[in-house]
């Protein structure tokens, strides 16, 4: 099972939007919502920030958002600030009964 | 307040074995699936394994099946992962997690080192 493809890097100013892209197949992120995402802060265990595609924990800030478009998960980070700063992992289910996670995604707030 | 704490890591010579465990508290431990997820130093997040609530279902990558085995005891609300034959591409911080194939994960431990090396 390969990796989901997610940009190496992803930057912008504080108070600006970006937005993250996990590409992978009819086979995982295109056939199912088990779709999530994950926040890395160095030396830290990942944080959940998005399940089942669109849905967002209590206690994570509603600037987070996720979204599916065919094989293609997105997650949008709407006014940025400088805690956004970290790497972020997409992770889905596959049709191998399987889960897979993206390459990973570093944000950088400038 | 949701808890699991890993332990059981350390250093191992190529061919060895080593017993990861994780301990749960905070939720109902016999009704959630769990997994192991691993990171290589510097490197990106790799689902090793899961076990469904019951511990009746388990899955694993192919990276590790044949080679390591997930189970669970209920009445400790502890989770395990066998790893035998270990080799030098399996060394990595080894979290343990809640959540499985079906749900997804939502906490996770703070990792066990695990070093493989002669």
């Amino acid at each position: 099972q390969s990796a989901l493809t997610q940009p190496a890097s992803v930057s912008g100013s504080p108070g600006q939007s970006i937005t993250i892209s996990c590409t992978g197949t009819s086979s995982d992120v295109g056939g199912y919502n088990y779709v999530s995402w994950y926040q890395q802060h160095p030396g830290k265990a990942p944080k959940l920030m998005i399940y089942n595609v669109s849905n967002r924990p209590s206690g994570v800030s509603n600037r987070f958002s996720g979204s599916k478009s065919g094989n293609t998960a997105s997650l949008t980070i709407s006014g940025l600030q400088a805690e956004d700063d970290g790497d972020y992992y997409c992770c889905s289910y596959t049709s191998s009964s399987t889960r897979v996670f993206g390459t990973g995604t570093k944000v950088t707030v400038l | 307040e949701v808890q699991l704490l890993d332990s059981g890591g350390g250093l191992v010579q190529p061919g060895g074995s080593l017993r990861l465990s994780c301990a749960a508290s905070g939720f109902t431990f016999s009704s959630s699936a769990m997994s192991w997820v691993r990171q290589a130093p510097g490197k990106g997040l790799e689902w090793v394994s899961s076990i469904t609530g019951s511990g009746g279902s388990t899955y694993y990558a192919d990276s590790v099946k044949g080679r390591f085995t997930i189970s669970r005891d209920n009445s400790k609300n502890t989770v395990y992962l066998q790893m035998n034959s270990l080799r030098g591409d399996d060394t990595a911080l080894y979290y343990c997690a809640r959540g499985g194939l079906l749900v997804d994960i939502t906490y996770w431990g703070q990792g066990t080192l695990v070093t493989v090396s002669s």
